[in-house]
C-alpha cells in the first residue's frame, strides 16, 4: 500500500503551459506539504496545509496554487511554467503523535521538465 | 530562524565500516524535532530517524544512530556496517514545536555518501 503517492511521476511540458500535481495520502494524517528541490539537490518547503487549511505559504510565485479538496489530498497547479520552476516536487504528510513526535512522510516525487 | 548545516558534501565508506556523517543546527525553539531522511539515486525521500529535542536517549532505529550533542547544536547521523546499498544522498533536518503551526521541515544541503566494495 502506497502511503502519499504522487501523479505523476515525470512531466515534460513547454513554458507558457499550465500543469497540475495531484497528491494523495492514505496514512490519515491532518497536514500536507509541498516541497521543491532544485537542481542542487536543495529542499525547501512551499506549502502547508492543515484539515485543508492553508498554514504556512513561503515566499513563492503567486503561478502556484495549492489546492486541498480533503484531507487526504493535496493539489500542486503551476500557471504561466517557467524554466526555472524546473525541479523535483515532494509531496508529504504527517501528524503529530501522542508523545508529540511528527515524522514527515514524502511521495515519490514529481520531477518536472520546462522545455 | 531555524538553520541546518551539514559541511560534508561527499564522503566516502569502505563497505561493513562504521561512518559518521556531521550536521549542526540553529533554532531559538527549546522544542524541536531532528530527523535525517535517506535519498537514493531512485530520488524518493526515505525516514531514518528522529530525535526530539527533550529526548535524553540518542535515537537507534537498527544500523542507524543519532548522536545527539545539544550543547554543542549537533546532531550526527552514525551508519554502522556500511552497506553498497547505503550509497545515497543524506538530509539532515529540523521541525519547529508543533503548537506554532509551522510544522514544515528546514533541510541541510545534504551529503553524499559513497560505499565502496
Amino acid at each position: 500500500d502506497t502511503a502519499v503517492s504522487q501523479t505523476p511521476k515525470y512531466l515534460v511540458t513547454q513554458m507558457g503551459n499550465d500543469k497540475s500535481i495531484k497528491c494523495e495520502q492514505n496514512l490519515g494524517h491532518d497536514t500536507m506539504y509541498w516541497y521543491k528541490q532544485d537542481s542542487k539537490k536543495f529542499l525547501k518547503i512551499m506549502f502547508s496545509y492543515n484539515n485543508k487549511e492553508l498554514i504556512i505559504n513561503e515566499t513563492v510565485p503567486n503561478r502556484f496554487s495549492p489546492k486541498s479538496p480533503d484531507k487526504a489530498h493535496l493539489n500542486l497547479h503551476i500557471n504561466s511554467l517557467e524554466l526555472g520552476d524546473s525541479a523535483v516536487y515532494f509531496c508529504a504528510s504527517s501528524q503529530v503523535g501522542l508523545a508529540g513526535q511528527e515524522t514527515q512522510y514524502f511521495g515519490p516525487g514529481t520531477r518536472l521538465l520546462v522545455l | 530562524a531555524q538553520k541546518i548545516t551539514q559541511t560534508q558534501p561527499g564522503m566516502f565508506v569502505q563497505e561493513k565500516e562504521a561512518v559518521t556523517l556531521d550536521c549542526t543546527y540553529d533554532t531559538r525553539d527549546q522544542s524541536y524535532g531532528l530527523f535525517w531522511y535517506k535519498q537514493p539515486s531512485s530520488g524518493e525521500m526515505i525516514f531514518l530517524i528522529y530525535q526530539g529535542s527533550y529526548d535524553e536517549q540518542n535515537a537507534t532505529e537498527g544500523r542507524y544512530s543519532l548522536n545527539f550533542q545539544k550543547a554543542r547544536k549537533s546532531a550526527n547521523l552514525v551508519i554502522s556496517a556500511s552497506q553498497l546499498g547505503d550509497s545515497a544522498m543524506y538530509f539532515c533536518a529540523m521541525s519547529r514545536p508543533w503548537s506554532t503551526g509551522r510544522r514544515a521541515l528546514t533541510f541541510g544541503s545534504g551529503t553524499r555518501l559513497q560505499v565502496q566494495p
